[in-house]
């Protein structure tokens, strides 16, 4: 990708359970954002955590942020079937207004 | 209103048609932005603008011509398209100055004979 790798690529777990997805990136950062993504649709703002911030909360979405490993986990609570779609990070390598993809992990939550 | 409309859903077009996609925002965003996802597949950016000029072109070959009438309106100008140009092509907006969350359109997606 432009930016940087998601793992795993795919993630299949049963509802209540919980996922964990991981974002490692190339370059240093003002921020990092998650996405979502249903087959096909447009993308879904979840989430943002800055260069300064370690951990980020947001109802049933945890992220952290080490900027000196470059990486940022992605962890939702209690899984729903619902929350079936692909997840992407996205950072704007130190320039505003610039903002480049991860490769994605598509999550299957099974009811 | 926080949408991001984009049109048309869908368009086919042959290797020597000419066409658009539009995409309009009225959240006052002054920054637009232009991405290409391809199947399975990240999205890339391509264009970045910036108060209705263009700040960011990602090395996007001539035949993708983007255009940014006003402060609400994104067009991408299409011609002399190839197949492998085919994917859904993503329109977003968010504010300048600060980096913060893209709304993105639900996208057009395209498909070159």
């Amino acid at each position: 990708s432009q930016q940087g790798e998601e793992d795993p690529q795919a993630l299949s777990i049963q509802e209540g359970e919980n996922a964990t997805m991981n974002c490692s990136y190339k370059t240093s950062i003002n921020n990092l954002q998650w996405y979502r993504q249903n087959s096909g649709r447009g993308l879904v703002h979840l989430i943002l955590i800055r260069s300064n911030e370690r951990e980020k909360h947001s109802g049933r979405l945890r992220v952290t942020l080490d900027t000196s490993k470059k990486s940022s986990s992605l962890l939702i609570t209690a899984s729903r079937a619902a929350d079936t779609a692909s997840y992407f990070c996205a950072t704007d390598g130190n320039n505003f207004n610039k903002f480049y993809f991860g490769s994605g992990t598509k999550l299957n939550v099974k009811p | 209103d926080t949408e991001v409309t984009q049109t048309p859903k869908h368009l086919v077009m042959g290797m020597t048609n000419k066409k658009s996609l539009k995409c309009e925002q009225h959240m006052g965003h002054r920054a637009m932005y232009w991405y290409k996802q391809k199947a399975k597949k990240p999205p890339e950016l391509m264009f970045v603008y910036s108060y209705e000029k263009l700040s960011i072109n990602e090395s996007v070959p001539s035949r993708f011509s983007p255009e940014c009438p006003n402060s609400s309106l994104l067009n991408l100008h299409l011609h002399a398209l190839q197949p492998e140009d085919s994917a859904l092509y993503l329109c977003a907006s968010s504010q300048t100055g600060s980096t913060g969350e893209l709304f993105f359109g639900e996208g057009s997606r395209l498909t070159v004979l």
